[in-house]
């Protein structure tokens, strides 16, 4: 079965510079979210999309921004990169079934950023 | 607010051995769902179960059951026969609506030596 896919695997950027992680969610797939893994943490929850339009909001920096493309696909930008920004970033996928409130999540393999 | 406790940090068994890995959960939501990912060494979340907080039927998959109560607000999670490929990292977790945020625990970081 298809699964979702993200690009690239792993980036390396130097600090203040800027990066785009580009997600392309399970087909039929209509809503994208975006998550933030630390070393040794628990996911964080950064911002999702329904039908292109913003969702949900969490603890995304000003610096970070993100959209949901007419296909589906989704790309998060990040801008004056920071030491901290380190981190896995997981794209997940999801569709809504018709009469259920939600829905399951289903996880890319990340991208694992550096920021040196 | 939602939050999601798990309060085994490491558990270390030898293969065969059966586990529980613990789960207890808050949230002022009548509604809501609960679900467990596995994070293996590669670094992939990879789905497990989803359980909605009006359905406490308990579930069996192979190795894997599931224990739902809502009175307890716990939902943990029993490995029987452990092996070593069960080592991983295991979440639970919490959200109340589609398009919404999964409220992650810790985690509990399972190892199975052989």
């Amino acid at each position: 079965a298809a699964g979702v896919i993200q690009s690239p695997r792993h980036l390396i950027k130097e600090k203040r510079e800027t990066a785009t992680l580009k997600c392309y969610p399970i087909p039929r797939h209509d809503t994208v979210y975006w998550y933030q893994q630390g070393p040794g943490q628990d996911p964080q929850f950064l911002i999702s999309f329904y039908e292109k339009m913003q969702s949900d909001k969490g603890s995304i920096p000003d610096r970070f921004s993100a959209q949901q493309f007419s296909d589906y696909h989704s790309e998060l930008n990040m801008s004056s990169l920071e030491l901290g920004d380190s981190a896995l970033y997981f794209c997940a996928s999801s569709w809504l079934d018709r009469g259920q409130i939600t829905d399951t999540q289903y996880f890319g393999p990340g991208t694992r950023l550096t920021v040196l | 607010a939602q939050k999601v406790t798990q309060a085994q940090t490491e558990i270390s068994v030898v293969e065969k051995e059966d586990v529980t890995l613990d789960c207890v959960y808050e949230t002022r939501d009548t509604t809501y769902y609960l679900f467990w990912y596995k994070q293996p060494p590669s670094g992939e979340l990879v789905f497990l179960i989803r359980r909605n907080s009006f359905d406490e039927q308990n579930e069996i998959s192979g190795r894997y059951s599931w224990n739902f109560q809502k009175s307890t607000s716990s939902f943990n999670f029993t490995i029987t026969a452990s092996q070593v490929v069960d080592s991983a990292v295991y979440f639970c977790a919490l959200t109340h609506q589609a398009g919404t945020a999964l409220i992650f625990g810790k985690g509990t970081t399972l190892s199975v030596s052989s």
